[in-house]
């Protein structure tokens, strides 16, 4: 196991529904980071926090609402999401910003919006 | 416009035999080129992290190697297993935390 964990591993939800993902790491890191990754595409980088602060958002919809109540924990609140958001949604986290640092990544949470 | 391109898209092997996956990317800035193996439903685990000063590194079975003024990695894996069947993602960081991810190879190893 990476220290990064996600609840739930799978979700469903109508596009009117308000649900979160949570994302939790044992790993004493500083960074943590959302992903999204869809079918047959590449990871897209959603937003990065380093030290319970957001340093970057990758111009991401104003229906995915990221939260990092410390630097143990990373939530994304969703809402009002379209079909097009179904995708493997993956948390990861790193020591912090530095340049080479590794990359941890959770399983991901599977996300199916009908 | 900063892209990363991998190829083959799929590759199948036998068992025993070593491949090459390759990587070619327009990133920059460069800061440094990793690779990420990534099992079906799981996240990407980290293989190797290699910076501009970096042609060759090792990890087990896995090396990569870089050369810098052609934009260009590779990933050798030598003697394959079973296991190695998964997705192997190559990313460029360039400046700041601009990650560039590949579509990734899909290698199968067939018994």
């Amino acid at each position: 196991e990476t220290g990064v964990t996600q609840t739930p591993r799978h979700l469903v939800m109508g596009m009117t529904n308000k649900k979160s993902l949570k994302c939790e790491q044992h790993l004493g890191h500083n960074a943590m980071y959302w992903y999204k990754q869809s079918a047959k595409k590449p990871l897209e980088l959603m937003f990065v926090y380093n030290f319970k602060e957001q340093t970057e958002n990758n111009s991401v919809p104003s229906r995915f609402s990221p939260e990092c109540p410390n630097s143990s924990h990373l939530f994304l609140h969703l809402h009002t999401l379209q079909p097009e958001d179904s995708a493997l949604y993956l948390c990861a986290s790193s020591q912090d910003l530095g340049r080479g640092n590794e990359q941890y990544f959770g399983p991901g949470t599977r996300l199916t919006v009908t | 416009k900063n892209q990363v391109e991998q190829s083959p898209q799929s590759l199948i092997i036998l068992e025993g035999k070593n491949c090459t996956l390759q990587c070619n990317y327009t990133v920059s800035p460069f800061s440094n080129l990793r690779w990420y193996k990534q099992d079906t439903g799981r996240g990407p685990v980290s293989l190797t992290i290699m910076t501009f000063s970096e042609n060759t590194k090792s990890n087990g079975r896995y090396t990569a190697t870089l050369d810098a003024d052609t934009k260009q990695s590779s990933l050798h894996i030598t003697a394959s297993q079973l296991s190695d069947s998964a997705s192997y993602i190559c990313v460029v960081m360039g400046h700041g935390q601009n990650f560039v991810f590949g579509p990734g190879t899909r290698l199968s190893v067939l018994p």
